[in-house]
């Protein structure tokens, strides 16, 4: 089974501080996203990345970045974190192919205090 | 833009009973549908998926199916059981995966 790890279950970070959240998978796929969660608003996707050291914007990139070294690990980094930051961020991954779905991290639940 | 919308946002059901799930989407031209289960503040957990060519698929007590003519799918689950009471959320994967917003579903013994 494809496997995508999340460093941390539970973060709490003060406001102005950098945050990093990472994401491992080990299932070699090519596609890694971003996405985070809040109640009313769904899922809303932050950034992608199709390939090593490549990034692509999603529909919320603003206050975010990312990274992406290696094939298996990309990272959101929050430059200057702010409490409307503070959410549930989920990492997934999957292959190329179109017929295949996504497969989900486990989550890690952040607070911006 | 795909809109994707989830009807009801929340259910209750006794154990034991048969249950839908809806999933209605605004653009046709899907690659697939899936379907996930998400447990509170955890993570999202495959149920399903459908190709676009496909009309259903099923996995033990749970069916789904998609008409992608009239943009719906619908998730099936017989004999509900307490341990079926989480968030379910259905995507379709146009350039992106476009998620709604789920339908909780509580499940009363």
């Amino acid at each position: 089974d494809v496997k995508v790890t999340q460093s941390s279950r539970y973060l709490v970070k003060r406001t102005g501080e950098k945050v990093f959240l990472e994401c491992v998978q080990d299932m070699d796929h090519e596609n890694m996203f971003w996405y985070r969660q809040d109640p009313g608003l769904g899922l809303r996707l932050i950034y992608f990345s199709y390939d090593v050291k490549m990034k692509e914007k999603g529909d919320i990139p603003e206050g975010y970045s990312v990274s992406r070294e290696k094939k298996e690990r990309f990272s959101l980094i929050l430059e200057s974190a702010s409490t409307n930051q503070t959410s549930m961020y989920l990492c997934a991954s999957s292959p190329p192919q179109v017929n295949y779905g996504y497969t989900f991290g486990s989550g890690t639940r952040l607070t911006v205090v | 833009k795909q809109e994707v919308t989830q009807i009801p946002a929340a259910l209750s059901v006794p154990e034991g009973e048969n249950l839908v799930l809806n999933c209605s989407f605004t653009d046709s031209a899907i690659y697939n549908l899936q379907w996930f289960r998400q447990d509170p503040g955890k993570g999202l957990t495959s149920l399903l998926l459908i190709q676009s060519s496909q009309r259903e698929q099923t996995s033990g007590r749970l069916n789904a199916s998609l008409d992608k003519s009239s943009g719906r799918s619908t998730l099936y689950i017989a004999a509900s059981q307490p341990g079926d009471s989480a968030t379910y959320l259905c995507a379709v994967l146009r350039n992106q995966f476009y998620f709604g917003t789920g339908t909780s579903l509580t499940v009363i013994p």
